[in-house]
């Protein structure tokens, strides 16, 4: 695709209920960023995928947040046992290399009742 | 550690004015700074970078080292450039930290 590609665009989930955000990257970019974007918390860094090396967990706010990006592409955000201060848009963004800009996708919207 | 600042959630000024977000950052190296924008119901993009020393849609912005600023500043501002603005620090080559925004309103 053209742009960075984010699906589902809105979930609705239960509190407790487990989740899957999924994003495509541009293709041949290697880096990969995860974030969570809400009212009062601006653009909050979740995770950082470069290439073949060790992500950048360090802004996952709990254990129940993980990541993956399999063959160096597409990526997963699983949230488990969701709580509901867990609502808000969930953002991804790729870049092709060094000093490059971030190009993001829509984002998901994630609502927990 | 490495760290941006945006110490207005919100600004709003009268179209004409002139208008300054402001953006401190934290960080012991040499900072790659950009400032993105995201306007209503459009995607965030990047408005500008540092290392370009370039003027977007008549929005500009200086690195401060000695202040450990980047404010973005615009001479007269337009109802258009409504929108939320994040700073964004660039460090360890490509880890990408941005600060909780600002929200301007460019009222009539």
């Amino acid at each position: 695709g053209a742009g960075v590609s984010q699906s589902p665009s809105n979930k609705v989930t239960e509190k407790g209920k487990d989740v899957e955000l999924r994003c495509d990257p541009i293709s041949g970019h290697t880096a990969l960023y995860w974030y969570r974007q809400s009212l009062g918390q601006g653009l909050e860094f979740l995770i950082y995928f470069q290439g073949n090396s060790a992500p950048d967990k360090s802004g996952l706010p709990s254990d129940r947040f993980s990541a993956e990006r399999t063959g160096g592409s597409v990526s997963t955000l699983t949230i488990q046992r969701t709580q509901q201060e867990d609502s808000a848009v969930y953002l991804c963004a790729s870049t092709g290399g060094v000093n490059e800009k971030l190009f993001f996708g829509s984002g998901t919207q994630l609502s927990v009742l | 550690a490495q760290r941006v600042t945006q110490p207005e959630k919100l600004l709003s000024v009268f179209k004409g004015a002139p208008v300054e977000l402001k953006c401190n950052y934290s960080y012991s190296g040499s900072p790659e700074l950009f400032w993105y924008v995201q306007y209503s119901r459009q995607r965030l993009q990047l408005l500008l970078r540092h290392i370009s020393r370039e003027s977007i849609k008549g929005f500009t912005a200086d690195l401060n080292k000695g202040e450990t600023s980047f404010h973005l500043k615009k001479p007269f501002a337009q109802e258009e450039d409504s929108a939320m603005y994040y700073c964004a620090l660039l460090y360890n080559n490509n880890d990408m930290r941005f600060g909780a925004g600002t929200r301007l309103t460019v009222k009539p």
